[in-house]
């Protein structure tokens, strides 16, 4: 069965570094997504990516995050200069589009991010 | 917000009894989902609600909404070990994203 994959899996960097988190979405998906999750907390929504640009961002998505899909396949996660309070999981998700029904999105595993 | 927010927050049952959680929402929605995320892991799809259904069958869930209310219910019926996960409604509004709420623990005792 077709899956999203995310590396790493796990990263830990030092506040103030730059981070890219890498995925893969399923290869015939047009909609993208980040989301993260703070350890025991809901799943935040922090951007949305078709057609080679962002569609939404939440209020979280600031400055220091960037979102690109370079060589359409990978669809990457830049987190500019780290901050303590970015440690959690990011999940990757896809859609296929609108045109396959309602918006059921596949996600990867996860990269958690640790920052120190 | 328009995100679902889930309800009991953690549920402990016996093995083979029924699991009921609810998600209650703020705004009107295209449908509504219910994922499951074992410990670690990414989110899973279990089951999609139209706002213009009801109710839903799954196997072993069963899935209502109530959009008078703003409501929707989860049942895992005669539960597993392996049922033990979170479980998260989403809703959504727009084709963009899905807004998920905080989750129920759910633990499942053999």
């Amino acid at each position: 069965e077709p899956e999203v994959t995310q590396t790493p899996s796990h990263q830990v960097t030092q506040m103030g570094q730059e981070v890219i988190l890498r995925c893969v979405p399923i290869s015939n998906h047009l909609y993208f997504y980040w989301y993260r999750q703070i350890l025991g907390q809901k799943v935040e929504f922090l951007v949305s990516f078709y057609n080679n640009e962002i569609s939404e961002k939440s209020e979280i998505f600031d400055d220091q995050f960037s979102v690109e899909r370079p060589d359409g396949s990978n669809f990457t996660l830049k987190i500019r200069s780290t901050k303590l309070e970015d440690s959690a999981m990011y999940f990757c998700a896809s859609f296929r589009g609108a045109r396959s029904g309602a918006n059921v999105l596949t996600f990867g595993a996860g990269s958690r991010l640790t920052v120190l | 917000s328009q995100q679902g927010e889930e309800d009991p927050q953690a549920l402990s049952i016996q093995e083979g009894e029924n699991a009921t959680m609810n998600c209650s929402y703020k705004t009107s929605i295209n449908n509504l989902q219910w994922y499951r995320q074992n410990s670690g892991r990414g989110l899973v799809h279990l089951i999609l609600i139209r706002s213009n259904e009801r109710e839903k069958h799954s196997g072993r869930l069963r899935v209502t909404l109530d959009t008078s209310k703003k409501s929707s219910s989860l049942l895992i019926t005669a539960s597993r070990a392996a049922d033990t996960a979170s479980y998260f409604c989403a809703t959504d509004f727009n084709d963009y994203k899905l807004s998920f709420g905080a989750g129920t623990t759910v633990t499942v005792r053999a």
